[in-house]
Order: C-alpha cells, then structure tokens, then sequence
C-alpha cells in the first residue's frame, strides 16, 4: 500500500523557517517525480513544488521561489521542504504528492496533509 | 500561467441525477487536464487524467471530456458519497494550476 506521511507543520513568526518531511512507503520511490501542493484555509490547491526522480530538476511556483527549496534523499525514501521567509499567505495545509509514473504533473498518491502557520 | 475556470462554483443535485462540471483554459492544454476530487478534512484524490481516462479504482460512473480549452466532468448518477469539490488541473506546462473548484451539494 502506498503511503505518503507529513510532518514538520505548525506555528512560526513570519520571516521564520520551517521544514517539512515526507516519508515515502509501499512504491519505489526513486522511480517518481514528487511534489508539493498547498492548500491556504478555505481555498483552494496551489502546487508549490516539484522535483525529478534523481533531484535534477527542481521547479517552483514563482511565490515561493528564492525562499522554498525541495529536495529529496532516495536512501531514506524522503521528500522534503525547507521554507525560509515565512509570510502570513504560506498559512496553508502543505500535502506530499506523487506524481504519476507516465505523466508528468498527474497526482495519484497524496499524503494527509501537514499545517502550516505563519502568525505572531 | 494558464488559467482554469471552473463553473458552476456551486452545483445543488439529488442523489440519482446527473452532474456536468465544466473547465475552461486560458490557452489550448491539449488532453492535459486532470480531475481531483476532495472531502472534508480529506486530500484530494485523482479521478481523471489526460481529459478522459479513469484513475486506479475510480468508478465508471466518472467520465471525463475534452481538449484544447474546454472539459467536462461528468457523474453519471450521483452517489451519496460524490458530494464534494471537485478541481480541474492542468499539466500543458509548469505550474500545474488547478481550478478554483465546483461544489457538489445534496438538494
């Protein structure tokens, strides 16, 4: 069985750092492209980030870019994201996501979901 | 970024009717559009791929349409547990936007 497991949410001052892990379980995880996708209070889906099987490439939304970055350790099955220069609109549930095998940008697993809080 | 415009926002039906759920692109994504589906308290969960095709484990009753700008979702016959949002996204180009949602309600 597939399982994508978050942790590393909670409360943090805006202009703090925060990381959020992902572990992986049930597929081989080095086969897949993975993501990140946020969800703001009430709203609705942003994709964040994404990374390549080998962490090759890295793509980000241009909101986050220069303050999040993703990464990956295929030894440990993990998925992360370092986010620095928190602001109040990166209040969001931040879900782990994986890409679908053959196509690029399909989710087809989706962890539970971690929150995220920027506040003072 | 490409845009994708869901409509209704909100769609009130009875359990047993037929839901159509619409997507525009700002710009021609081809077959790339997926359709996620979302519970309360839930993460999404993929139901459609590349306009048409069924996820692992979905349902026949999903059917997915289109290409180019314009797509469809559509619940043959609502079941209780299909009321919920439901989110078009497209994979034309990075970033793969999502749609702003349609609420499916219980009348």
């Amino acid at each position: 069985e597939v399982q994508l497991v978050e942790s590393g949410g909670g409360l943090v001052q805006p202009g703090g750092s925060l990381r959020l892990s992902c572990a992986a379980s049930g597929f081989t995880f080095n086969s897949y492209w993975m993501s990140w996708v946020r969800q703001a209070p009430g709203k609705g889906l942003e994709w964040v980030a994404n990374i390549k099987q080998d962490g090759s490439d890295k793509y980000y939304v241009d909101s986050v870019k220069g303050r999040f970055t993703i990464s990956r350790d295929n030894a440990k099955n993990s998925l992360y994201l370092q986010m620095n220069t928190l602001r109040a609109e990166d209040t969001a549930v931040y879900y782990c996501a994986r890409d679908r095998w053959v196509q690029w940008l399909v989710l087809d697993q989706w962890g539970q979901g971690t929150l995220v809080t920027v506040s003072s | 970024d490409i845009v994708l415009t869901q409509s209704p926002a909100t769609l009130s039906l009875s359990p047993g009717e037929r839901a159509t759920l619409s997507c525009r692109a700002s710009q021609s994504v081809s077959s790339y559009l997926a359709w996620y589906q979302q519970k309360p308290g839930q993460a999404p969960r993929l139901l459609i791929y590349d306009a048409s095709n069924r996820a692992t484990g979905i349902p026949a009753r999903f059917s997915g349409s289109g290409s180019g700008t314009d797509f469809t979702l559509t619940i043959s016959s609502l079941e209780p547990e299909d009321f919920a949002v439901y989110y078009c996204q497209q994979r034309g180009n990075w970033p793969g936007t999502f749609g702003g949602g349609t609420r499916v309600e219980i009348k």
